[in-house]
């Protein structure tokens, strides 16, 4: 059975705090993405990666970096967390046929 | 212009009924078409692609492609309360880069 898991399910950190999300699938998928999620505003790219040590900019990169050393592990880190990331993050990969398959999101919130 | 466009609705339909959601999209390098489902709280999930012009069928489920137009539908025949979420229109072409729509909100009243 396909599946993506997400590192934390519920995260409350700190205005400053590096935070770190991690994703991982078990599908041998070579695409991964980052998403945030917010009401209104729907999926937003932060970062995808088409292999290992390749990633590629989204619609948001900014206050976010990612890692890519493993091909089913793809980390997102936010390197001084704000307010403004309080959000749901999903991780998702795709396959050939460019189906998604999604972890169960972490649901940020910063303080 | 976002490039893939649906109504947020809600859309509210009686249990029984055949729900029927909407999407557009302005890429015609456009190459497949993605319908998720999305419960409140939990993440998208999969339910219905479609490559080819005309329709498809899953059980309950239709989608709808016509390519000319530039238009994806997702028709919900015999429409279960369980069937009320967000429906989320995805595309995929060319690039790397999928493109979500913000997701029509359906509800089921029974």
């Amino acid at each position: 059975d396909v599946k993506v898991t997400q590192s934390s399910r519920y995260l409350v950190k700190r205005t400053g705090e590096k935070v770190f999300l991690e994703c991982v699938q078990d599908m041998d998928h070579e695409n991964m993405f980052w998403y945030r999620q917010d009401p209104g505003l729907g999926l937003r790219l932060i970062y995808f990666s088409y292999d290992v040590k390749m990633k590629e900019k989204g619609d948001i990169p900014e206050g976010y970096s990612v890692s890519r050393e493993k091909k089913e592990r793809f980390s997102l880190i936010l390197e001084s967390a704000s307010t403004n990331q309080t959000s749901m993050y999903l991780c998702a990969s795709r396959s050939l046929s460019n189906e998604q398959f999604f972890g169960p999101g972490t649901r940020l919130t910063v303080l | 212009q976002k490039e893939v466009e649906q109504n947020s609705g809600p859309l509210s339909v009686p249990e029984g009924a055949i729900a029927s959601l909407n999407c557009t999209y302005s890429d015609r390098g456009s190459q497949s078409f993605f319908w998720y489902r999305q419960y409140s709280g939990k993440s998208p999930e999969l339910i219905m692609f479609i490559y080819s012009n005309g329709d498809k069928e899953d059980g309950r489920f239709t989608a709808q492609l016509n390519k000319a137009s530039q238009y994806v539908s997702l028709l919900i025949r015999d429409s279960q309360p369980s069937d009320s979420a967000t429906y989320l229109c995805s595309r995929s072409g060319g690039s790397y880069i999928p493109t979500f729509g913000r997701g029509t909100s359906l509800i089921v009243h029974p």
